[in-house]
């Protein structure tokens, strides 16, 4: 199974500031056709996990552009420029490409300072 | 719109048996999978399997093999998670989820919380 691994676990940050998340990959996320499927969802307190990116970089629709997936790989960041409270959550990355199973990051869970 | 609904919190005794429902509505059920992915208590996701609502196919997580029981009811648009055996680690929030194009996953249902305590 393909192992994520997160860094950092946990993410204080300053309201207006910015903030990285890096997601690695135990083995590479190309798959054969040469798309990365990997995914970064975010889930609030109490709420359901919800996708903001796809397949590296695609912002979901509704998603705000202050958030912004990028990598290559196994390496892979989710920035979150200005951080608003409402981001107050858990991400979680994903990978798509060596399924079964579906494998998830440990999980950054981001605060406000 | 999409909608997954799924059925309400339950408590168990270790060794019971839980099934969870997930009624899907906004869209045509029988052309996607669902999938169901798992939380334990200030945990992280953990993906359990799929059905394919069309052929009745599933894929068990390995860790699950022998315990769980993916099935649905076309005729009413749901499926459904049967879990045997429950242990006090089975107590988590069970998601639905409905993947898309791009092997992830775009909708996902409220969550069920069962707790298994004796």
């Amino acid at each position: 199974d393909v192992v994520m691994t997160q860094s950092p676990l946990s993410l204080p940050v300053t309201l207006g500031q910015s903030a990285s998340i890096s997601c690695r990959s135990s083995q590479s996320l190309v798959y054969s056709d040469g798309d990365t499927y990997l995914n970064w969802f975010q889930q609030r307190p109490g709420q359901s996990p919800r996708r903001l990116i796809y397949k590296v970089f695609h912002r979901d629709s509704g998603v705000p552009d202050r958030f912004s997936g990028s990598g290559s790989g196994t390496d892979f960041t989710l920035k979150i420029s200005r951080v608003e409270a409402e981001d107050v959550g858990v991400y979680y990355c994903m990978q798509g490409t060596h399924w079964p199973p579906y494998t998830f990051g440990q999980g950054t869970k981001l605060e406000i300072k | 719109q999409v909608q997954l609904v799924q059925s309400g919190a339950e408590v168990k005794k270790p060794g019971a048996s839980v099934k969870v429902s997930c009624k899907a509505s906004g869209y045509t059920f029988t052309a996607y999978y669902m999938h169901w992915v798992r939380q334990a208590p200030g945990q992280g996701l953990e993906w359990m399997g799929w059905i394919n609502p069309n052929s009745g196919d599933t894929n068990y997580a390995q860790r699950f093999q022998g315990r769980v029981t993916m099935t649905s009811d076309t005729s009413i648009s749901t499926a459904y998670l049967e879990l045997s055996g429950l242990r006090s680690d089975d107590t988590a929030v069970y998601f639905c989820a409905r993947p898309d194009i791009f092997w992830s996953f775009d909708y996902w249902g409220q969550g069920t919380l069962v707790s298994v305590s004796s």
